[in-house]
């Protein structure tokens, strides 16, 4: 079955540090891979995606992240944490299909 | 402004009222979907629609039914809502193919006693 982890329920760094949030997936063959960033009382909003191709891929607000096929991960990573970056953000795979599956979330704290 | 949009954003209702909560996109995306967000769980898949006409069941369609007579809309219809579907539902869009990202509406946070 396809699926979606996100080993972290929640991730607090200190503003200025480097971030991570994790994420590995069980899609088969080649995988679509989504971060997603949901702030309190909103939908989700997209991030960055992995298609094919370069395995660090750059997205929105300084996010980037590295698609890693041997280890089946895809996190989620910032060079200099915002207070502004907390909130809750999802790793989602896709199958040819569209169907699509979503992780747990992660809840990231960023601390003053 | 492109935009998804849902309505109500918040309903409490009875157990068994049939209810509707309606989901329309103005961007012409060929998909919608249906999700619910609940603690410890992330999103689920409730259905999907790839175009006009055409829908498939995601993870957990069961208690749920949608329709897509037009392209802009995709309304999600509890029949006979119970407490476990007490919870909050994201309506989302694209444009076809599996490799592009979605764009989700505000959520309708449903109660039902």
């Amino acid at each position: 079955a396809q699926s979606v982890a996100q080993p972290e329920d929640q991730v607090n760094v200190a503003e200025g540090n480097p971030l991570t949030v994790k994420c590995t997936y069980s899609v088969s063959g080649n995988p679509y891979l989504f971060w997603y960033v949901q702030y309190p009382n909103r939908g989700l909003q997209f991030l960055l995606k992995y298609i094919t191709g370069d395995n660090l891929v750059k997205g929105s607000y300084g996010f980037e992240a590295e698609f890693n096929k041997s280890q089946t991960s895809f996190h989620l990573k910032k060079p200099s944490a915002l207070v502004s970056d907390s909130a809750l953000y999802f790793c989602a795979g896709a199958e040819r299909g569209n169907q699509f599956y979503f992780g747990t979330g992660t809840s990231l704290t960023v601390i003053p | 402004e492109a935009q998804v949009t849902q309505n109500p954003r918040y309903l409490i209702t009875v157990t068994g009222k049939k209810l509707t909560v309606t989901c329309s996109q103005n961007m012409n995306h060929e998909y919608m979907s249906w999700y619910r967000q609940d603690p410890g769980l992330g999103l689920r898949q409730i259905y999907y629609s790839m175009n006009v006409e055409v829908t498939d069941k995601g993870d957990v369609p069961e208690g749920y039914k949608v329709s897509r007579k037009e392209k802009r809309n995709f309304p999600l219809i509890l029949e006979s809502p119970s407490p476990n579907q007490t919870s909050l539902y994201f309506c989302a869009s694209k444009t076809q193919g599996a490799w592009n990202e979605q764009y989700f509406g505000p959520g309708t946070r449903l109660t039902v006693t």
